[in-house]
């Protein structure tokens, strides 16, 4: 079975652009959670959706947006990009979002976005 | 905000020797305790997992972990190291109140283990 897939696995931006990152699910997964691992610590939350709703978000400014499609596929929008975000966004997926707390969540390999 | 903390940055065996690694949270209710590892060049990988039941917990390749509620602690052990443990070991915590972001991980910084043959 095909994991968590997220593209593109590398990109270079520069200061100002906008980035859009896409990420599909495991099959039958309704849940999308996107995190950002800055190089040398663990990942940090930025938004949870489900059912193609924003169930959480994490401490980070509005320039970052997200949303689900009704094939629970998720993008994570970044706009005005600055160099602190340059890092490795990582995609979850799990099971559900609210009911089924035992659903552990899986990863994608990221995306690796540098900025210039 | 809730923490974790993951105490050692590097950990450095030869193979055989014994690993445990230190696993801290701060948040007083109910929760949901993961470690996860990433080998070189890959995704992060679920080793186990603790929701509820048995404090003591087995993962895949060996490794155990304990919860102990009163230290607010989830150690990950394992009593042989292997050269192909060689990884980064991540300590992440759900919190499984009700109402809670069930979506929501917090990480540790991770622990970089480095096994010598």
């Amino acid at each position: 079975d095909a994991g968590v897939t997220q593209s593109p696995t590398h990109l270079i931006k520069t200061r100002g652009q906008h980035v859009t990152l896409r990420c599909s699910p495991i099959s039958g997964h309704k849940s999308v959670s996107w995190y950002q691992q800055v190089l040398g610590q663990g990942p940090q939350f930025i938004f949870q959706y489900y059912e193609k709703e924003e169930r959480g978000r994490g401490n980070f400014p509005d320039r970052f947006s997200a949303r689900q499609f009704p094939n629970y596929s998720s993008e994570l929008n970044v706009n005005a990009l600055l160099l602190g975000d340059s890092a490795l966004y990582l995609c979850a997926s799990s099971l559900s979002g609210t009911g089924g707390r035992s659903q552990p969540q899986h990863f994608g390999d990221g995306t690796r976005l540098s900025i210039l | 905000a809730q923490s974790v903390s993951q105490h050692n940055h590097h950990v450095i065996l030869s193979e055989a020797a014994s690993l445990e690694l230190g696993c801290n949270y701060s948040y007083g209710g109910t929760v949901n305790l993961f470690w996860y590892v990433q080998y070189p060049g890959q995704h992060l990988q679920l080793l186990l997992k603790y929701f509820s039941g048995d404090p003591l917990v087995k993962g895949i390749k060996g490794f155990e972990a304990e919860f102990i509620k009163s230290k607010f602690s989830f150690n990950l052990r394992k009593p042989s190291v292997q050269w192909s443990d060689t990884a980064e070991y991540f300590c992440a915590v759900r919190v499984a109140d009700r109402g809670s972001t069930l979506g929501r991980l917090y990480f540790g910084r991770g622990t970089q283990l480095t096994v010598w043959p």
